[in-house]
C-alpha cells in the first residue's frame, strides 16, 4: 500500500524557517517524480514545487521561488521542502503529492498534509 | 500561467440530481484535465483523468468530457457521499494549476 506521511510542520514567526519531511512507503521512490501542493485554511489547492527522481531538476511556483527548496533522500525514502523568509501567506497545509508515473501529471496518491501557520 | 476558473463556486443539490460543474482552461490544454473531490479535513481524491477517464474505483456516476480550454464533471445521480468540493486541475504545464473549486451542498 502506497504511503505519504508528512511532518515538521508548526508554528513560526514571519520570517523564519520550517523544513516539511515526507516518508513514504509502498512503491519505488526514486522512481517518481514528487511534488507539494499547499492548501490555506478554508482555500483551495495550490501547487508548490516538483522534483525529478535524481533531484536533479527542481521547479517552483513564482510565490515560492527563492525561498523555498525542494530535496529527496532516495536512500533515505525522503522528500523535503525547505521554506525560509517564511510569509504569512505561506499558512497552510502542506501536501506530499505523488503522481502516477505516466507523464499526465495526475496526483493520485497524496499524503494527509502537515499543517505550517506563519504567525507572531 | 495556465488560469483554470471554474463555476459555479457553490452550488445547492438533492439526493438523486444530477450535477454539472464546469472548468475553463486560459489556453488550449488539450485533455490534459484532470478531477478531484475532497471532504472536510481529507486530501484530495482523483476521480477523472486525461479529461474523461475514470480513475480506478471511482463510481460510474462520475464522468468527464472536454477538450481545449472547456471541460465538464457530471455525476449522474447525487449520492449523499458526493457532497464535497470538486478541483480541476491542468496537467498541460508547468506551474501546474488548479481551479478554485466547487462546493457542492446540500439543497
Amino acid at each position: 500500500e502506497v504511503q505519504l506521511v508528512e511532518s515538521g510542520g508548526g508554528l513560526v514567526q514571519p520570517g523564519g524557517s520550517l523544513r516539511l519531511s515526507c516518508a513514504v512507503s509502498g512503491f519505488t521512490f526514486s522512481s517518481y517524480w514528487m511534488h507539494w501542493v499547499r492548501q490555506a485554511p478554508g482555500k483551495g489547492l495550490v501547487w508548490v514545487s516538483h522534483i525529478n527522481t535524481d533531484g536533479s531538476t527542481t521547479t517552483y511556483a513564482d510565490s515560492v521561488k527563492g525561498r523555498f527548496t525542494i530535496s529527496r533522500d532516495n536512500a533515505k525514502n525522503t522528500l523535503y521542502l525547505q521554506m525560509n523568509s517564511l510569509r504569512a501567506e505561506d499558512t497552510g497545509v502542506y501536501h506530499c503529492v505523488r503522481p502516477r508515473g505516466d507523464g499526465l501529471n495526475r496526483f493520485d496518491h497524496w499524503g494527509q498534509g502537515t499543517l505550517a501557520t506563519v504567525s507572531s | 500561467d495556465i488560469q483554470m476558473t471554474q463555476s459555479p463556486s457553490s452550488l445547492s443539490a438533492s439526493v438523486g440530481d444530477r450535477v454539472t460543474i464546469t472548468c475553463r482552461a486560459s489556453q488550449s490544454i488539450a485533455t490534459s484535465l484532470h478531477w478531484y473531490q475532497q471532504t472536510p479535513r481529507k486530501a484530495p481524491k482523483l476521480l477523472i483523468y486525461a479529461a474523461s477517464s475514470l480513475e480506478s474505483g471511482v463510481p460510474s456516476r462520475f464522468s468527464g468530457s472536454g477538450s481545449g480550454t472547456d471541460f465538464t464533471l457530471t455525476i449522474s445521480s447525487l449520492q449523499p457521499e458526493d457532497f464535497a468540493t470538486y478541483y480541476c486541475q491542468q496537467g498541460y504545464s508547468t506551474p501546474l494549476t488548479f481551479g478554485g473549486g466547487t462546493k457542492v451542498e446540500i439543497k
